[in-house]
């Protein structure tokens, strides 16, 4: 199958890091991803990882993948009130070259 | 570079109406994708293209939803007749070509109220 799960809600305040977990079922995705929605707006990918790979780091971004867990994280650093959007992570199956997305995470940033 | 287009941003119909959706890639992208988002869900494929042919049409509702990609370029998503659980954001999504899938770039989407 290919059910990709997320908690709906995160609240941090401005200048904390912000964890978003994500947890899949396929063991055969070969691509994980990270998109941000704004509100009215499209996604707009943030970052991805392949599934051989066990942590990325991009500014103030750090994705980790725990593949035996099936878990991925995004881990945003010095959270700020721009980052306040929907998270949605998403995986790319072996043969397939479609994105399952997870149910998003909403991130409030207070000030 | 200009991004994904898509028209409209919003549109309300009753229910049993017709609506369609429009969507101009970004040049050169061969690959296309409409995705369906209803409201507090992550949004899911209903059709990809490559060029003007469809790769994967499984999760459309044929019976009124279609969709076209005439000359491998603009692509339009019809409903016909909607229904009330059609309520959603339509995204349209591409790609460059040999990255089919692994970059995906989306236009803003169309909001429809079905009522």
């Amino acid at each position: 199958g290919e059910d990709v799960e997320q908690s709906l809600f995160l609240s941090v305040r401005e200048g904390d890091s912000s964890v978003i977990n994500c947890t899949y079922t396929d063991s055969s995705s070969t691509y994980l991803y990270w998109y941000k929605q704004e509100p009215g707006a499209g996604l707009q990918l943030l970052t991805y990882i392949f599934s051989n790979m066990d942590m990325k780091q991009d500014q103030r971004l750090t994705v980790l993948l725990n593949k035996k867990d099936k878990h991925l994280s995004l881990r945003i650093a010095d959270t700020q009130t721009g980052d306040s959007a929907i998270y949605f992570c998403a995986e790319i199956q072996t043969g397939a070259n479609n994105l399952f997305f997870g149910t998003g995470t909403r991130l409030t940033v207070i000030p | 570079e200009a991004g994904v287009a898509q028209s409209p941003r919003y549109k309300i119909i009753e229910k049993r109406q017709s609506v369609a959706f429009w969507c101009n890639p970004i040049s050169g992208h061969a690959t296309l994708y409409w995705y369906q988002q209803i409201l507090g869900q992550g949004p899911k494929l209903l059709i990809q293209f490559q060029n003007n042919g469809v790769v994967d049409d499984s999760q459309l509702p044929k019976d009124r939803f279609s969709a076209e990609r005439l000359k491998g370029v603009d692509s339009t998503l019809k409903i016909q007749p909607a229904k009330l659980e059609d309520s959603a954001v339509y995204l349209c999504a591409t790609s460059p070509p040999g990255l089919a899938g692994f970059e995906q770039y989306f236009g803003p989407g169309t909001r429809l109220t079905v009522t």
